[in-house]
Order: structure tokens, then sequence, then C-alpha cells
């Protein structure tokens, strides 16, 4: 079955960066787009950007442009997103889904904290 | 950017109740609107994809309806595990765009 499994929580100063995996297995990696969407404390669910790690291209929301990076390993099966000059209201559970949405990971707690 | 205005943000209602939860799109999105449940400290779960297709396994109570610019999600009989949050989601562009999602609970 499809899964995707996500690296644990991390806690990170203002101004640092992080860097999330999400590992694939089940399917075919490479013929599925990745999506990442985080979630802050107590507020709804935000669209980040996407990879299609068949050829590496990427789409980002517009106010992640410049400070997010979606990556992809194709020989593990794996997709990262890095999210540069981190402040507070980064603080969230980042989750990566597959395709269409119908498989999600289990979430990131990423704290950003001084 | 496409933005999504989802409406009510939150509601009480009763179990038995019909809900209806309503989502705008700033311009026409055709048919591309999913829609998603969410409980509390869970990861969120998709119901409908897209605008009236129901995910397999999901109770025919969630019925999904709309093009264009307006949707709807009903629960035609809202039952006590139907109590979390829902979202809409536009996949017509990119970027994707949420909902700002609906709470309902119990009355």
């Amino acid at each position: 079955q499809v899964q995707l499994v996500q690296s644990g929580a991390e806690v990170k100063k203002p101004g640092a960066s992080v860097k999330v995996s999400c590992k694939a297995s089940g399917y075919t990696f490479t013929g599925f787009y990745i999506h990442w969407v985080r979630q802050a404390p107590g507020q709804g669910l935000e669209w980040m950007g996407r990879i299609y790690p068949n050829s590496g291209d990427t789409n980002y929301a517009l106010r992640f442009q410049g400070r997010v990076t979606v990556t992809r390993d194709t020989s593990i099966s794996t997709a990262y997103m890095e999210l540069n000059r981190l402040t507070s209201d980064d603080t969230a559970v980042y989750y990566c889904a597959r395709g269409d949405l119908a498989d999600w990971g289990q979430g990131t707690l990423v704290t950003v904290s001084s | 950017d496409i933005q999504m205005t989802q409406s009510p943000s939150a509601m009480s209602a009763s179990v038995g109740d019909r809900v209806t939860i309503t989502c705008r799109a700033s311009q026409g999105i055709g048919n591309y609107l999913a829609w998603f449940q969410q409980k509390p400290g869970k990861v969120p779960k998709r119901l409908i994809y897209p605008s009236s297709s129901l995910q397999s396994g999901v109770p025919s109570r969630f019925s999904g309806s709309g093009s264009g610019t307006e949707f709807t999600l009903t629960i035609s009989s809202l039952q006590p595990e139907d109590f979390a949050s829902y979202y809409c989601l536009q996949y017509n562009n990119y970027p994707q765009s949420f909902g700002q999602g609906t709470k309902v609970e119990i009355k």
C-alpha cells in the first residue's frame, strides 16, 4: 500500500532553515507529484508547493517563493522540503501528500522558537 | 492566484441534521475541486474528488456538487463521527489553494 513517511519533529531558532523529508513506498515514486501542505496551530491547511519527481519540475505558492525549495532523490524515493529564514509564524505541522492528495504523510511538527 | 472562500467558518449542528458547506472560487475552476475532512490531531482525509465524486469508502451521506465558481459539500444526516473540520481545495490552477475551513461542532 502507499506510504509516505516523514522525518521527525524539529525545533529551530528564528533565521534558521529546516529540511523535512518524505519517503515514499508502495508505488512508482516518479509517476506522481509530491505536494507540501502546512498547518499552523489552530489554523487551516496551506498549500506550499509541489514537485514532479520524474522531471524535478516544481511549483510554489507565491508567498513562499524565494524561501522554500522542494527537491527529490529518486534513488531513495524521497522528497524534501526546505524552508529558509524561519520565523515564529512558520511553526506548523508540515505534510507531504501524493498526487491527487489521497495519500498523506503523518506530518512533521516544526517549532520555531528562540 | 485563485482565492477560495469557504462558508460558514464554523457551525453547530445536531446528530441527524443536514449540513451544507459552501466554497466559492474567485474565478472558474471547472470541477477541479476536492473536499477534505480533518479531525483534531489527524491527517486530512480526502472525501470527494473531483467536485462530486465520492472517494471509495466514504459514507454515502456525504455528497458534493457544483462547478465553475460555486461548490457545496452536503452531509445528509450528520453522525457523531462527522464532527470535524472540512476544507475545499481547488486544483485547476497552480498554485493550488484551500478554503479557510469549516469547523462542525456539536450543538
